[in-house]
């Protein structure tokens, strides 16, 4: 079974903070996700990235940065924690598309992220 | 644009049938997913299609006509478990995915 872990499933930070999120998977996936969920919102994706040291933007990536050092690990960054960013953010992996576009995303239990 | 509809909220009642519909709008299309999410879960994935016509998995099937741009999940022999979100998910052209608001299911005993 594919296991995506995210760092934290609860974080309370101040407004202006510099904020990290760490997710980590354990299939070896070349792509990777970060969503945030909003009420009535659905899922929207802020950044992705096919593979290491790639990066792409989202739909919403202002904001956020990532990092993808590492096939297994993708962390996303909040440069100046602002009150809009209190969500909930999702990651997920995924075995490459293109051929394999009926692979599903595999997604990590979420980080509920307060910032006040 | 690009649009997934989905109904906000439905209700059923244990042992029922319910139907959650899913119509899209979108620049290509690679296939449509339906994911599952309980509160405060994250999503775990339930069905692809990519071809017209209806894929049974157990009490949960789901259809797609790509001509009407349309799908529809079918959850039988409902029980209490089954409330939670349910999540539609078009793969455009470009093989990103495009998420519905998702329709959240109450299940009533």
């Amino acid at each position: 079974d594919v296991k995506v872990t995210q760092s934290s499933r609860y974080l309370v930070k101040r407004t202006g903070e510099k904020v990290f999120l760490e997710c980590v998977q354990d299939m070896d996936h070349e792509n990777m996700f970060w969503y945030r969920q909003d009420p009535g919102l659905g899922l929207r994706l802020i950044y992705f990235s096919y593979d290491v040291k790639m990066k792409e933007k989202g739909d919403i990536p202002e904001g956020y940065s990532v990092s993808r050092e590492k096939k297994e690990r993708f962390s996303l960054i909040l440069e100046s924690a602002s009150t809009n960013q209190t969500s909930m953010y999702l990651c997920a992996s995924r075995l490459q598309g293109g051929g394999h576009s009926n692979q599903p995303q595999h997604f990590g239990d979420g980080t509920r992220l307060s910032i006040l | 644009g690009q649009n997934i509809d989905q109904p906000t909220e439905m209700t059923a009642t244990e042992g029922a049938i319910v139907q959650i519909n899913c119509t899209y709008q979108t620049s290509g299309f690679n296939g449509l997913f339906w994911y599952q999410q309980h509160a405060g879960e994250a999503p775990t994935f339930l069905s692809y299609n990519v071809l017209d016509g209806l894929e049974e998995k157990g009490r949960f099937s789901s259809f797609l006509s790509r001509s009407k741009g349309y799908s529809y999940l079918l959850l039988k022999e409902l029980q209490m478990k089954d409330s939670a979100s349910y999540l539609c998910a078009v793969l455009d052209s470009n093989y990103q995915l495009i998420w519905g608001a998702g329709t959240k299911l109450i299940i009533k005993p």
